[in-house]
């Protein structure tokens, strides 16, 4: 089946320093990714929908300047957090959807960030 | 499509036994829904992708029923074997590209 893998899996970084997440599709062509924070006991929050070659599309409360998406290929979609603070510290994952119309969604296997 | 529930949040269920949970959703603006198995420190699975009302789909010992119509859908396990423990989340969406996660239901199988 479809794989999508995710790197780093967990990263501990200083307050004020940005980390980057990769979000990779393996064996097929994702169109459109998708990032999702998880806060503790809830459930999967839409951060943004990243479109290969164009700008991602956030949701209403992300900061796009705090938040940087880029899917500069149709294999590779990145999640910069800049200027992290201890608040950013979550679990973020990422998710494909393959080809233009395909319904079904692969996701990564999610990175712990921690902000010290 | 704002308000996912997911009921129970967590069940624990004898192996052997059959079980089944909900997911709610608003009606309106309806495209697709999806049902994942998370694992713990896995990616979650898709499981099944549902667009029409009265849809059932089955996948060995899984099915999934969707009423689009009042907005739930149910997931029924057969015969709980202990690797169905995890975590199972639907996701209903108002397009291909926005979709909701409830907060799912984390079963767990007592051997």
């Amino acid at each position: 089946g479809a794989v999508v893998s995710q790197h780093p899996s967990r990263v501990i970084c200083k307050s004020g320093t940005s980390v980057k997440i990769e979000c990779r599709s393996l064996d097929f062509q994702a169109t459109t990714m998708f990032w999702y924070r998880q806060f503790p006991k809830q459930s999967l929050m839409l951060m943004a929908t990243s479109n290969e070659g164009s700008k991602a599309t956030y949701e209403q409360g992300v900061e796009k300047d705090k938040f940087l998406i880029n899917h500069a290929s149709l294999t590779l979609s990145t999640l910069t957090v800049t200027s992290a603070h201890p608040e950013d510290s979550s679990f973020y994952i990422c998710s494909a959807r393959e080809g233009l119309s395909g319904n079904t969604i692969y996701f990564g296997e999610g990175s712990w960030l921690t902000v010290v | 499509i704002l308000n996912v529930e997911q009921s129970p949040q967590s069940l624990h269920v004898q192996e052997g036994d059959s079980t089944n949970f909900t997911c709610s959703f608003p009606s309106s603006n309806f495209y697709a829904l999806h049902w994942y198995r998370w694992e713990t420190a896995k990616s979650p699975e898709a499981l099944f992708v549902m667009t029409l009302n009265g849809d059932e789909k089955k996948k060995g010992r899984i099915s999934a029923t969707l009423n689009t119509k009042e907005g739930y859908s149910y997931l029924y396990i057969k015969g709980s074997q202990p690797e169905d423990s995890a975590t199972y989340l639907c996701a209903p969406g108002s397009s291909a590209s926005k979709i909701i996660f409830g907060s799912g239901t984390r079963l767990s199988i007592r051997p």
